[in-house]
């Protein structure tokens, strides 16, 4: 089953921050998070495997609750190059295959 | 280091018409591979996924076929191209999964974009 992005979509100005969450109505076993600029394939940020699981690159930042059956994306001080969208991935079953969200659209402005 | 490659990068095709993208990596054996489509605007569905030569799985019926002749090549196709086949598609590859539900980390090739006119 799809995980649940939310927003559908975000603006902010340089220097803003914004949080990105990923839910499941499943158990979730891992999370992996990929930006994608327009016109681009999809680009792989980190993963997060165990609950409780916090991650970090620069001012990029993920988390995953277990429990809750969630992550967060964390983006600090937004740069232009951030901009983009942004799918949480999720495992299903035992082949190793991803279900993605319907994806964030990030836009920061100057 | 593994590299991934797709074409062709664009192609406008008429309704009712064929299909054939493909797909190959290299750099690593034995490969997870996987083929899925973005509508415009739209997130990421997965189409086809296999873990071995000839062994593909299907997600969704609809009017495509994927197939893998060789170890490192995937080939998307179809016999008759719908309008609602146009989209971004993107093919994948992981390492062979494991165990356990956690999924692999995918990378994904440069993309086809595909309009049905």
């Amino acid at each position: 089953q799809q995980p649940v992005q939310s927003p559908q979509a975000v603006i902010l100005r340089e220097g803003e921050d914004a949080v990105i969450n990923c839910s499941s109505s499943k158990a979730l076993y891992s999370v992996h998070w990929y930006r994608q600029k327009h016109g681009e394939a999809p680009v792989f940020l980190m993963i997060l495997l165990k609950g409780g699981e916090q991650k970090g690159h620069e001012k990029i930042s993920a988390s995953f609750n277990e429990k809750k059956q969630q992550s967060s994306l964390y983006l600090t001080a937004s740069q232009l190059s951030y901009s983009g969208t942004y799918f949480c991935g999720t495992g299903s079953g035992n082949t190793g295959k991803l279900i993605f969200g319907q994806g964030t659209t990030l836009q920061v402005k100057p | 280091s593994q590299t991934i490659h797709q074409w062709p990068a664009t192609l406008v095709q008429p309704v009712g018409s064929p299909l054939s993208l493909e797909c190959t990596v290299e750099g690593t054996s034995n490969p997870n591979l996987y083929w899925y489509r973005q509508a415009a605007g739209r997130g990421l569905q997965l189409l086809f996924y296999s873990v071995g030569i000839g062994q593909i799985s299907s997600e969704v019926p609809q009017n495509l076929s994927a197939s893998r002749p060789q170890d490192r090549q995937f080939i998307l196709s179809s016999k008759k191209l719908l309008l609602s086949d146009s989209g971004f598609y993107l093919c994948a590859w992981s390492k062979v999964h494991t165990t356990g539900n956690s999924g692999n980390t995918i990378y994904f090739g440069e993309g086809s974009w595909l309009t049905v006119v």
